[in-house]
């Protein structure tokens, strides 16, 4: 099945605790990225990558790293976490060539810092 | 730059009703559309695009949206609703592959 494989689901951690969201698609997308949804603000994007060893900052990268070191994989790095990162988490990918087709998301990651 | 603007947060309906959710972009090049539907404690699964071509698109489940360049909408309609489609909808633009640009989201909830 293609799809878009997020972990943890649901993460509770201290401030300042380095913490590591992992993804993983199977279907060779060239373009990933992470989100962040917070109520009344939608979906802001935080990283993307538009091929591996090629990563690039979105909206609201500020607080996170991310890596891409193998196509199928990109994980989020907060290296030292506060409280107001704590939010719901997506990863999606979509391939690149002549068109858009739309994102494949992840079911998410709910962070919980305290 | 591209922006999108849903115009109305939350949306309330009667079961069998029809429903609009708005949204509109704007944007100085050309766009791809897109509808994403969010159902309670799951990702978003993309619902409907507007590529090229055909302006009116549709979804399996009933859904369709127009494209209008003139106005520069593209607004989510179903003609008749069911529980089963209580959710938050995203509207979202992109000018080519990669990056997408997301509305705030629109709360649909259909009442029995």
């Amino acid at each position: 099945e293609a799809q878009v494989t997020q972990n943890p689901r649901y993460l509770i951690t201290v401030t300042g605790k380095k913490l590591t969201v992992t993804c993983s698609q199977n279907m060779n997308h060239e373009y990933m990225s992470w989100y962040r949804q917070d109520p009344g603000l939608g979906l802001r994007q935080i990283y993307y990558s538009m091929n591996v060893e090629v990563t690039d900052k979105g909206d609201v990268p500020e607080g996170y790293k991310v890596s891409r070191k193998e196509k199928r994989n990109f994980p989020l790095i907060l290296e030292s976490p506060s409280p107001n990162q704590t939010s719901l988490y997506f990863c999606a990918s979509t391939p690149l060539g002549d068109s858009n087709y739309g994102y494949t998301f992840g079911s998410g990651t709910r962070l919980t810092v305290v | 730059a591209q922006s999108v603007t849903q115009l109305d947060s939350q949306v309330p309906v009667f079961e069998e009703a029809p429903v609009e959710l708005r949204c509109n972009y704007s944007s100085s090049v050309s766009v791809y559309l897109f509808w994403y539907v969010q159902y309670p404690n799951q990702g978003l699964q993309l619902l409907l695009k507007y590529l090229s071509g055909s302006t009116l698109v549709k979804s399996i489940n009933g859904f369709e949206a127009e494209f209008n360049k003139s106005q520069t909408s593209f607004h989510l309609r179903k003609p008749s609703v069911h529980i089963s489609d209580t959710a938050e909808y995203f509207c979202a633009v992109s000018v080519g592959a990669g990056k997408s640009t997301f509305g705030d989201g629109t709360t649909l909830t259909v009442k029995p």
